[in-house]
């Protein structure tokens, strides 16, 4: 049972290149999410996902995008990267109930360095 | 802005030892967790407590809520210094479905 697995685990941009983040689970969660961390700081959301087709907005949303086509991939990309992006990101899953959320899944992180 | 607020930021203490950790937070909840992240890892679960709970007990685990104070805390007895992590708490918030808030958390270090 692999949980979720992000890829890639370690990414260096150039500013203004573009990227995407992938995100797996095989737990058939309903909800994904993806955060971002950086030093010293909690973890920000930049966008979920509370089902197939769908997406939202989190607290950090500009400059990301996100897509969730198929329940178990939840991708987030990075159109013009920027030296502000770097950042360690987190996508995380959940099997949420309809009146409250539960305990989440967590990946490994990604590295992403943007100079 | 952040829900949930750890405090302290940073604990060092003595193996053996009682932590302590607390987190405020600003709205209403349905339940708040704690998670744990040990250095260059990902977040791992530890503990949910409900809105209706005012104590929860996991091992060396014990984690309080009151809803009158908006706070938590969760005390990790008899700690290890393989207890050194960073420890967040995290609430829900619902807008358009439920999302999980974290706060800052609190770095600890315990010394063997």
């Amino acid at each position: 049972n692999a949980g979720v697995t992000q890829t890639p685990k370690f990414r260096v941009l150039k500013t203004g290149q573009s990227m995407t983040l992938l995100c797996a689970q095989d737990m058939n969660h309903e909800y994904m999410y993806w955060y971002r961390q950086d030093p010293g700081m909690g973890l920000r959301l930049i966008h979920y996902s509370v089902g197939e087709g769908t997406t939202a907005k989190g607290e950090v949303p500009d400059g990301y995008n996100v897509s969730r086509l198929k329940k178990q991939n939840f991708l987030l990309g990075l159109e013009s990267a920027a030296p502000s992006q770097t950042s360690v990101y987190f996508c995380a899953s959940s099997y949420s109930g309809t009146t409250t959320n539960e305990k989440l899944f967590f990946g490994s992180g990604t590295q992403l360095s943007v100079l | 802005s952040q829900q949930g607020e750890e405090d302290p930021q940073a604990l060092s203490i003595q193996e053996g030892e009682n932590a302590t950790m607390n987190c405020s937070y600003k709205t209403s909840i349905n339940n708040l967790q704690w998670y744990r992240q040990n250095s260059g890892r990902g977040l791992v679960h530890l503990i949910l407590i409900r809105s209706n709970e005012r104590e929860k007990h996991s091992g060396r685990l014990r984690v309080t809520l009151d809803t009158s104070k908006k706070s938590s805390s969760l005390l990790i007895t008899a700690s290890r210094a393989a207890d050194t992590a960073s420890y967040f708490c995290a609430t829900d918030a619902f807008q358009g479905g439920f999302k999980t808030i974290f706060g800052a958390g609190t770095r600890l270090f315990v010394k063997a």
